[in-house]
């Protein structure tokens, strides 16, 4: 049963407008949440990471937050690019275990 | 910076033949992941090692096996390739630090199975 679920396939976006990528999870044990981003024919890149004991984590342009109660986090992209055009994965990770649960990837497009 | 290499970038193989996926990380990392990676599926876990010889099952291990006989190499074995295993193969590494886990990708290999 999927984990960590990333309901938009994909999003459009205008260059310079905000992108904001949506995630919610189901395991009330994930302590550890990260967002990754993937080119066509390269492997995921590392991008921004939560811990659970944090609301926010900002990286220049990308700010990650978490919403415990909700079971969700969000990332967002100020002001989107065109190179910001690939494929986003969030991913969660309890504690206890070495394996990271991914979500399917939501597709993000910014158009000039 | 974190560097993990596969063997192949591309792979042409039939159906029927052994395969060997290699991946190699350079930072002394304990964990080494194989995921592979389909439209609409996301990253699916293979198998994983925590340490030299060790191996855990992941989500879909069928078809597949593993080795590491060293701490910076871990294998990836299709026994007897498959069309089904026509895939994007990613090998990642991690170094467990105060519980949390970030994970460092390869840059894939593009397996098809004729």
């Amino acid at each position: 049963d999927q984990q960590v679920k990333q309901n938009s396939p994909s999003l459009s976006v205008q260059e310079g407008r905000i992108s904001i990528l949506n995630c919610d999870y189901t395991n009330s044990m994930f302590d550890y949440f990260l967002w990754y981003k993937k080119y066509p024919a390269e492997g995921p890149t590392f991008l921004i990471s939560i811990s659970s004991i944090k609301d926010k984590n900002e990286d220049g342009r990308f700010t990650v937050f978490l919403n415990k109660s909700a079971k969700h986090l969000s990332l967002h992209i100020v002001p989107s690019q065109p190179g910001d055009s690939a494929v986003y994965f969030c991913a969660a990770n309890e504690n206890s275990g070495y394996a990271l649960n991914f979500g399917k990837g939501t597709s993000l497009l910014v158009t000039p | 910076d974190v560097k993990v290499t596969q063997s192949s970038r591309y792979l042409v193989k039939r159906t029927g033949e052994k395969v060997f996926l290699e991946c190699v990380q350079d930072m002394d990392h304990e964990n080494m992941f194989w995921y592979r990676q389909d439209p609409g599926l996301g990253l699916r876990l293979i198998y994983f090692s925590y340490d030299v010889k060790m191996k855990e099952k992941g989500d879909i291990p069928e078809g597949y096996s593993v080795s590491r006989e060293k701490k910076e190499r871990f294998s990836l074995i299709l026994e007897s390739a498959s069309t089904n295993q026509t895939s994007m193969y990613l090998c990642a590494s991690s170094l467990r630090d105060a519980g949390q886990e970030t994970q460092y990708f390869g840059p894939g290999t593009r397996l098809l199975v004729l």
